[in-house]
């Protein structure tokens, strides 16, 4: 399994872009990294995921190493609404008795802050 | 759209009842799961099912049973309550479950064991 670690915590100010990093040393060729947020009690949301190159949507950017062993969520100008918790995941690979599904776990995330 | 649907929202339940968690998608989604967030901590996955008519465990899969009633709907039972069921649930839906796969979740339901 490629577990991520994630910082607990950090604040930002509003405006100034927020840098959440995770790592994900044991990760496999194959796995995907993820990154979902959670707006206080709310479902997840989905972000942004990446495999290998650097990606970039209408929310953010994510920055993975080229060793893939760690990568950055990149919220390029913070709002209040950008307040919650973001879970770091990678698809775990599929034991032989699941058949070949990727179940992402999540962890307990970093929760960010961004304050006027 | 709706995306994906949890009923109920709240629910208290005393100890030993049984009730069921009902979650339907829209979506066509071949893939649905089931997780539950204690205070606190992530996500944790209790049921899933890869596609119509499977159905496997998932981290912490004792106490629940889920059904896979057609492609859209997803349901989890708990047959006989306990407190340490108090939690939020939450369903979720993707296409597959390859790796590439994103997860659309619902807005949870949050159940109270007294």
């Amino acid at each position: 399994d490629a577990k991520t670690t994630q910082p607990t915590s950090m604040d930002c100010a509003e405006g100034r872009a927020a840098n959440l990093p995770c790592n994900h040393s044991t990760i496999s060729g194959n796995e995907y990294v993820y990154w979902y947020r959670q707006i206080h009690s709310q479902g997840p949301q989905y972000i942004i995921h990446g495999l290998k190159n650097n990606e970039t949507n209408e929310m953010a950017s994510l920055i993975i190493t080229e060793d893939r062993k760690s990568s950055t969520l990149i919220l390029p100008h913070a709002t209040l609404r950008d307040t919650a918790v973001y879970y770091c995941i990678v698809r775990v690979a599929p034991s032989l008795r699941s058949g070949g599904s990727y179940i992402p776990t999540f962890g307990r995330g970093t929760s960010l802050i961004v304050h006027p | 759209n709706a995306g994906v649907t949890q009923t109920p929202k709240f629910q208290v339940l005393k100890t030993g009842q049984s009730m069921t968690l009902q979650c339907a998608q829209d979506m066509n989604h071949n893939s649905m799961y089931w997780y539950r967030q204690d205070p606190g901590m992530g996500l944790r996955l209790i049921y899933y099912s890869a596609s119509e008519g499977t159905t496997d465990k998932g981290e912490v899969p004792n106490g629940y049973n889920v059904s896979r009633l057609n492609k859209r709907e997803f349901s989890l039972r708990l047959e006989s309550a306990a407190p340490s069921q108090t939690s939020v649930y939450f369903c979720a839906s993707s296409e597959g479950t390859s790796g590439a796969n994103v997860l659309t979740f619902g807005a949870g339901s949050r159940l109270t064991v007294l």
